[in-house]
């Protein structure tokens, strides 16, 4: 079973901020949050990912709570393209071997960026 | 684009026949990950490969098997194809078994 819990869905104006939550109480001092998106049904997208500091890339930042039990996923001006399933998923890193840090999707929120 | 390619896009077989599908590795990358997802679910984990090796499995039959080559691409063999096997099937690879996972576009299989 999936370690987060995502609101199924979200609406978004176009060129305002995306806020999109997560929440992952259980997790582990090892494990690491990453988010991954799914446009129409092509392969997940990677995000970005992130411990314990907050992160930002060229597509969106990350904000984790100091107790690391929630995140958030920030697309700062939310296009039409931006319109997609978003998962926020905990795996390990740095373990090889059991299952080398598989992936568990939970059932993600759906964005939808409206004009 | 993340340099992970998967063929054949689209494969429609029927119950009871046996599906190979092929994905090859973003360059330099040695770990493979399969994932199934059904219409409206979030993918699921199959098996991983690492350096030639099964590194793990989800909670999938064994008629469910892969196989990853030297040059690190993979396959994804499905025998005695079910209905429920219709799905869409992704790869996905990364530098080391640790690493982000980067996805291929996926393949839709159709069991009728």
């Amino acid at each position: 079973d999936a370690k987060t819990t995502q609101p199924p869905s979200m609406d978004c104006a176009e060129g305002r901020a995306a806020n999109l939550p997560c929440n992952h109480s259980t997790i582990s001092g090892n494990e690491y949050v990453y988010w991954y998106r799914q446009i129409h049904s092509q392969g997940p997208q990677y995000i970005i990912h992130g411990l314990k500091n907050n992160e930002t890339n060229e597509m969106a930042s990350l904000i984790i709570t100091e107790d690391r039990k929630s995140s958030t996923l920030i697309l700062p001006h939310a296009t039409l393209r931006d319109t997609a399933v978003y998962y926020c998923i905990v795996r390990v890193r740095g373990v090889i071997y059991n299952q080398g840090g598989k992936l568990i999707f939970g059932q993600g929120t759906e964005l939808s960026v409206k004009p | 684009e993340t340099g992970v390619t998967q063929s054949p896009t689209h494969l429609i077989k029927t119950r009871g026949q046996q599906v190979t599908l092929r994905c090859s590795s973003q360059s330099g990358h040695n770990t493979v990950s399969w994932y199934q997802q059904a219409l409206g679910q979030g993918p699921q984990f199959i098996f991983q490969y690492y350096r030639e090796e099964e590194n793990g499995r989800g909670n999938f039959p064994p008629r469910f098997s892969g196989l990853q080559f030297p040059n690190y691409s993979s396959e994804l063999n499905v025998n005695a194809l079910e209905l429920d096997d219709s799905a869409l099937y992704l790869c996905a690879s990364s530098l080391v078994a640790t690493d982000t996972q980067y996805f291929g576009p996926g393949t839709r299989l159709t069991v009728l």
